[in-house]
């Protein structure tokens, strides 16, 4: 039950587009098409923004998108904004109701 | 809107106890698998336990097998967290999430802090 590998920290200029991997293992990223991806600004709870790899729920600005090659997932954040600054969490399923989260990557809007 | 809204956290001695509890209101709770995810200070996230929607599956991450027991009341749409055993590493903020793979409603989270 090994954690998902992202990079520690991301950073971009505003209007330009950053992009988070997620890479894990064919049991977990590459074997399932359930990749999540949350937003988290300090002192709050996470917040939803990909779903099934490629979906947003209703809210979540088109900025915010999602994919995924082999065991590695990615997140797109285009057009960068200062609201956009917060961790960024990836999660996977990985079979047996067993659900994988990445540490976790720092996201500065410079 | 749903909504989720944890209780039940606090202060506790190494080898103690507490139940989390979440309660649901804005949705057909019975609906939905329901997940524990727990953030330990400074640190990310772990899926801790889940329970399928008749309560009839659980998950539990390895660390806490044995230790911790996750359980629903459909009747009363709330879905709870009996922590027994627990150890400083236990300490977290603790969410309940609606959902397994995707967690689309979270609450506020409820602080554990695991102190002698």
């Amino acid at each position: 039950q090994s954690a998902l590998t992202q990079p520690p920290s991301a950073s971009g200029s505003p209007g330009q587009s950053v992009t988070i991997s997620c890479t894990g293992t064919s049991s977990d990223v590459g074997g399932y098409n359930y990749v999540s991806w949350y937003q988290q600004h300090p002192g709050k709870a996470p917040k939803l923004i990909i779903y099934e790899v490629t979906k947003r729920p209703s809210g979540v600005p088109d900025r915010f998108s999602g994919s995924k090659s082999g065991n590695t997932a990615s997140l797109t954040v285009s057009g960068l904004q200062a609201e956009d600054e917060a961790d960024y969490y990836c999660s996977s399923y990985a079979g047996n109701s067993n659900v994988l989260f990445g540490g976790g990557t720092k996201l500065t809007v410079l | 809107e749903g909504q989720l809204v944890e209780s039940g956290g606090g202060l506790v001695q190494p080898g103690g106890s507490l139940r989390l509890s979440c309660a649901a209101s804005g949705f057909t709770f019975s609906d939905y698998y329901m997940s524990w995810v727990r953030q330990a200070p400074g640190k990310g996230l772990e899926c801790v336990a889940n329970i399928k929607e008749d309560g009839s599956e659980k998950f539990y991450v390895d660390s806490v097998k044995g230790r911790f027991a996750i359980s629903r009341d459909n009747a009363h749409n709330s879905v709870y967290l009996q922590m027994n055993s627990l150890r400083t590493e236990d300490t977290a903020v603790y969410y309940c999430g609606r959902g397994r793979s995707a967690l689309d409603y979270w609450g506020q989270g409820s602080l554990v802090t695991v102190s002698s």
